[in-house]
């Protein structure tokens, strides 16, 4: 069965610090890969979603950055975080357009 | 431009009560989900319907897709807190294309 893992699950940093999220799917092959945004209380922003090793569409002009090394590793980076980056960050993977399965969060604080 | 818009925004009605939240866009969509999310976890997904007019139930909850597959509806009957949570739809328009999500409805059922 596929899986999906997401780490940290919590994260306080401070102003100015580098950020790494990483996320990893198991049991599919060359899934659609996604990370998410939510400010509390609120719907899903899309920050970046990918459809191979390599290719990276950002969906906001933002602070930060995502790589996709491996075919089901999906990593969301920073060189320097704002205050306003704080949120909740989910991963997700799709086959194309079918149902996305999502992690179970990163609650980012930037301090 | 939100290509998939959810109304209304937010919903707090009496257990028991029956309600209906809807998804609504202009383009057609090939594939239609409804999640659910709880604070501080993933949205899960609940029902995926892909041929318009489709109507699918999950014990209290009835989805319907409408027969141009632009917009759908979630009708919940008799209510319960354990409804509570945000609603989203979510979309994708074709095979290779990333998932599209609206910004959801946040539905809070007062014991």
């Amino acid at each position: 069965s596929q899986t999906i893992h997401q780490w940290p699950a919590t994260l306080v940093q401070p102003v100015g610090s580098p950020l790494s999220l990483e996320c990893t799917v198991e049991g599919t092959s060359n899934p659609n890969l996604y990370w998410y945004r939510q400010a509390a209380g609120r719907g899903l922003q899309l920050l970046f979603y990918s459809v191979g090793i390599g290719q990276i569409s950002s969906e906001v002009p933002q602070n930060l950055s995502a790589s996709r090394p491996q075919d089901r590793q999906f990593i969301l980076s920073s060189k320097k975080l704002l205050l306003s980056d704080s949120g909740f960050y989910l991963c997700a993977w799709s086959v194309g357009w079918a149902e996305a399965f999502f992690g179970q969060g990163t609650r980012l604080t930037v301090v | 431009t939100q290509l998939l818009e959810q109304s209304p925004q937010f919903l707090s009605i009496q257990e028991g009560e029956n309600l209906t939240v809807y998804c609504n866009s202009s383009s057609v969509f090939s594939s239609l989900q409804w999640y659910r999310q709880e604070p501080g976890e993933g949205p899960v997904l609940l029902v995926t319907v892909v041929t318009g007019g489709e109507v699918k139930k999950l014990k209290r909850l009835t989805f319907q897709f409408g027969d141009a597959r632009k917009d759908s509806s979630l009708h919940i009957t008799a209510a319960q807190p354990g409804d509570t949570g945000l609603y989203l739809c979510a979309g994708g328009m074709n095979r290779d294309d990333k998932i599209i999500f609206g910004k959801g409805t946040r539905l809070h059922i007062l014991p």
